[in-house]
């Protein structure tokens, strides 16, 4: 099993451009997740989705869309960069509703500039 | 107040020293709590997980959980070099998608 898989590793926007960051995994779970993790912070959840078809926001969602239509793929789309969004961002999965056995990836390096 | 506080460090120890890494909260509805070990330009990864107060060991690494005074604690004994990375306490309420995390506490251990 490859796990939770993100693409791209990194990537420099311009203000006001769009983008969509990749994540599938190949563990069949429910429960996706993204995170941002800005430098000496903690991860802040943007949105999740409880299975195909359904998402919520989380935390800090302004300026993300996502979309769940497979079991596999969570994509988030950014519309509009800004610098604000400079950020480290992970996709996490889980087989349940257990928290503790979110398995992260290995994150998306992005620069608004 | 912030619902998880957690010192950031950095904290550099020798190796096989005793390392205490601790975070204190103020939602008293929180009732899982986890650490999460994240080495450099990695993704976090799940070290240990507690359900409500008490101990749990495992291996080199043990969790404390005490909700009278709203704080966690790791220990890792015989720290080595390979347990320099950050570590992340997470903390949720029962039925709740979200967890909330620390800021991390950036950990090297020297040899």
């Amino acid at each position: 099993n490859a796990g939770v898989t993100q693409t791209p590793k990194f990537r420099i926007l311009k203000i006001g451009q769009s983008m969509t960051l990749q994540c599938t995994q190949d563990m069949n779970h429910n429960y996706m997740y993204w995170y941002r993790q800005d430098p000496g912070m903690g991860l802040k959840l943007i949105y999740y989705s409880v299975g195909a078809g359904i998402t919520d926001k989380g935390e800090v969602p302004n300026g993300y869309n996502v979309s769940r239509s497979t079991t596999e793929d969570f994509p988030l789309r950014l519309e509009l960069a800004a610098p604000s969004q400079t950020s480290v961002y992970f996709c996490a999965s889980s087989p349940r509703r257990q928290l503790y056995e979110q398995y992260f990836g290995p994150g998306t390096r992005l620069t608004v500039t | 107040q912030k619902e998880v506080e957690q010192d950031p460090g950095p904290l550099s120890v020798p190796e096989g020293a005793i390392v205490s890494l601790n975070c204190t909260y103020s939602n008293s509805a929180f009732q899982y709590f986890m650490w999460y070990r994240q080495y450099s330009r990695k993704g976090p990864e799940l070290l240990m997980y507690t359900y409500s107060s008490g101990n749990k060991e495992d291996g080199r690494f043990t969790a404390q959980v005490d909700k009278s005074s709203k704080y966690i604690s790791l220990f890792i004994r015989d720290s080595q070099p390979s347990d320099s990375a950050t570590y992340l306490c997470a903390m949720s309420q029962g039925g709740s998608e979200k967890l909330v995390f620390g800021k991390g506490t950036k950990l090297t251990v020297n040899p």
